[in-house]
């Protein structure tokens, strides 16, 4: 069964600084993999979606993220934190034509901004 | 720009009591999914949709029952609530065009069972 993990369920970071929230992916086959974020008591909205083809994706305000085969990894960056970065971000997997094309997602990484 | 509403936005239930948690959307998507979120879990399915007439159980469906009457509506309905019933619902719609796919979110209700 597919499954994610982000080992880090806190991150800390100056305004300013480059961040790099990390995604681990269990799955066989071709992964569909997503990056998404959670603003204080709001829904979650896409920040950037990869398909098979360039590994480097680029998203919405300023992130990035880079899919890598053999490490099993998705991990998502940006240079330089602002404090309306400030928010919970998730990593998701699906398997392209499954069922229903479900999300199975990570336990999400909570990025707090200090000034 | 794609819509999902919730509603209500909060609910607080007593437990043995139903609960019917609406979610509507605009999108015309064929696709509709009901989460849970939880401290420490994430995001987990318990029900979805492929349309009008239908509905799937997703990884965590006990204690749930779903209903998707049309294309726009889909309903999460517990008809005897518990405490561990307790989290915020998210409900979402999805539609593949090609290779582009991707789920929109409504913003949550949080569901309190005293």
């Amino acid at each position: 069964a597919q499954s994610v993990t982000q080992p880090d369920a806190r991150v800390t970071v100056s305004e300013g600084a480059s961040l790099q929230l990390r995604c681990k992916y269990s799955y066989f086959g071709t992964p569909y993999l997503f990056w998404y974020v959670q603003y204080p008591r709001q829904g979650l909205q896409l920040l950037l979606k990869y398909y098979p083809g360039d590994p480097v994706v680029q998203g919405v305000n300023g992130f990035e993220a880079e899919f890598s085969k053999s490490n099993s990894s998705f991990h998502l960056r940006k240079a330089s934190v602002h404090w309306s970065d400030w928010a919970v971000y998730f990593c998701a997997v699906s398997m392209w034509g499954s069922a229903g094309n479900k999300l199975t997602f990570g336990i999400g990484t909570r990025v707090l901004v200090r000034p | 720009e794609a819509a999902v509403t919730q509603s209500p936005r909060n609910k607080v239930a007593v437990t043995g009591g139903k609960v019917t948690l609406s979610c509507n959307q605009t999108n015309n998507h064929n696709n509709m999914y009901w989460y849970r979120q939880d401290t420490g879990h994430g995001l987990r399915l318990i029900h979805y949709s492929y349309g009008a007439g239908s509905t799937e159980k997703g990884d965590i469906p006990d204690g749930y029952k779903a209903s998707r009457p049309s294309q726009e509506n889909f309903s999460l309905i517990l008809e005897l609530a518990t405490p561990s019933q307790t989290s915020v619902y998210f409900c979402a719609s999805g539609e593949r065009w090609g290779s582009s796919y991707e789920q929109y979110f409504g913003p949550g209700t949080r569901l309190t069972v005293l």
